[in-house]
């Protein structure tokens, strides 16, 4: 059983702050670890794949690094809006599917 | 919209009754998975196909599961004789390498 774990569980930010999450997973057999963004009452929407130790990548105020050695991922909002609002799933991928993390539930105050 | 569509997107049943639920995904995708998520989880793996042929099965998946997807396209999964414990969401998503692309889910509820 893969056990993949995202700290903190929930995070209450205002207007304008940055934020950063964690997502922690085995460090063998790795392939690959996407990011995920999951707002209410939408799909899940695929933010990053990573497949490199060290791989950094961004997307707008989002960002994430990767290191497969010591088994953890960061995400990262510069600038925090409302509309990232959101649960953030990382899921590491192996042997053709996906483990999540529990996710982290993403609200940023006006 | 991500391109996969379910059906239906709410269903609310009663104990002991069977459930069905419907998956269209992106059309050139072959690879199609199902998840069940509960409140404050994340999505959990169900099974997954590769064209016509189901791959993997979870064990968590009991004797009153099944999927299908018979001509490689759209998919069916199925759950008999429905337990409250059944109630979450269920989401299908669709690929071609591994990013995958999640329907909107449909969320059951058993009485």
């Amino acid at each position: 059983i893969l056990n993949v774990e995202q700290s903190p569980q929930s995070l209450h930010v205002q207007e304008g702050d940055s934020t950063n999450f964690t997502c922690s997973f085995p460090s063998s057999n790795f392939y690959a670890l996407h990011w995920y963004r999951w707002e209410t009452a939408k799909s899940p929407e695929a933010l990053f794949v990573m497949t490199l130790n060290g791989d950094e990548k961004k997307k707008g105020r989002i960002s994430a690094t990767l290191n497969t050695k010591e088994g953890y991922s960061y995400l990262y909002i510069k600038g925090s809006q409302p509309e990232d609002s959101a649960t953030y799933l990382c899921a590491f991928w192996y042997a053709g599917k996906s483990t999540f993390g529990d996710g982290t539930t993403l609200t940023v105050k006006p | 919209d991500t391109g996969v569509s379910q059906n239906p997107r709410h269903k609310i049943t009663k104990r002991g009754q069977n459930v069905t639920f419907r998956c269209d995904p992106i059309s050139e995708h072959n690879r199609l998975y199902w998840y069940r998520q509960t409140l404050g989880q994340g999505p959990e793996f169900l099974t997954y196909f590769q064209n016509e042929a189901q791959l993997e099965k979870s064990r968590l998946l009991s004797d009153r599961f099944s999927a299908e997807r018979p001509k490689g396209s759209f998919s069916t999964l199925e759950i008999q004789r429905t337990e409250q414990g059944d109630s979450a969401m269920y989401l299908c998503a669709s690929s071609l390498k591994e990013t995958q692309y999640f329907g909107p889910g449909t969320r059951l509820l058993v009485l």
